[in-house]
């Protein structure tokens, strides 16, 4: 079973508008919530984190949310730069390991 | 610092043949992780360590086997390969004491099985 959800595998933007990327999970035990961004031939990178006893974290351009009752979190993008065009992944921490979504290709056009 | 570097870069096999990626960092991380990335799948577990001489089954580890000889580096090994385990091999380490559970990860290994 999946227990996080990434259901677009892919979004394209424009430059400058807000990028909105979704993530659902089923696990109640999760404690953090990461999202990592990749680009080809590279690892991922780590690019900002949630508790779960918090709602919101931001950093810069980017914003988590966490809405815990419905089990869903999303990553703000804002403004969008053609450097943000990256596979994203939405991952959540239980015990020693991270759950990976599947990931979401982000593409912003010029 | 490297940080987390991983070899080979790139490897083909036939199937049934046998190798070991490695994985090594330089950060004195306690935890250390093997993980692949497949089209439409994300990054899932395979095996990972808590610390030297210690391993553990991650969520896909059927068909691999590891080692932790040493708190530097983490070995993934194929004793016999198939094409099923064609995928992109991602390695990772944290400190023991990591409040969001961070994982910092390696550049890949890209393995075709034939």
């Amino acid at each position: 079973d999946q227990q996080v959800k990434q259901n677009s595998p892919s979004l394209s933007v424009q430059e400058g508008r807000i990028s909105i990327l979704n993530c659902d999970y089923t696990n109640s035990m999760f404690d953090y919530f990461l999202w990592y961004k990749k680009y080809p031939a590279e690892g991922p990178t780590f690019l900002i984190s949630i508790s779960s006893i918090k709602d919101k974290n931001e950093d810069g351009r980017f914003t988590v949310f966490l809405n815990k009752s419905a089990k869903h979190l999303s990553l703000h993008i804002v403004p969008s730069q053609p450097g943000d065009s990256a596979v994203y992944f939405c991952a959540a921490s239980v015990v020693q390991k991270l759950v990976f979504g599947q990931g979401t290709r982000l593409t912003i056009n010029p | 610092n490297a940080g987390v570097t991983q070899t080979p870069k790139f490897r083909v096999l036939k199937t049934g043949q046998s190798m070991t990626l490695l994985c090594a960092q330089d950060m004195n991380h306690e935890y250390m992780y093997w993980y692949r990335q497949d089209p439409g799948m994300g990054l899932r577990l395979i095996h990972y360590s808590v610390g030297e001489g210690t391993t553990a089954k991650g969520e896909v580890p059927d068909g691999y086997n590891v080692s932790r000889l040493k708190k530097q580096n983490f070995l993934l090994g194929l004793e016999s390969a198939a094409p099923s385990q064609t995928s992109v091999y991602f390695c990772a380490s944290r400190p023991q004491m990591s409040w969001d559970n961070e994982q910092f990860f390696g550049p890949g290994t890209r393995l075709t099985v034939l």
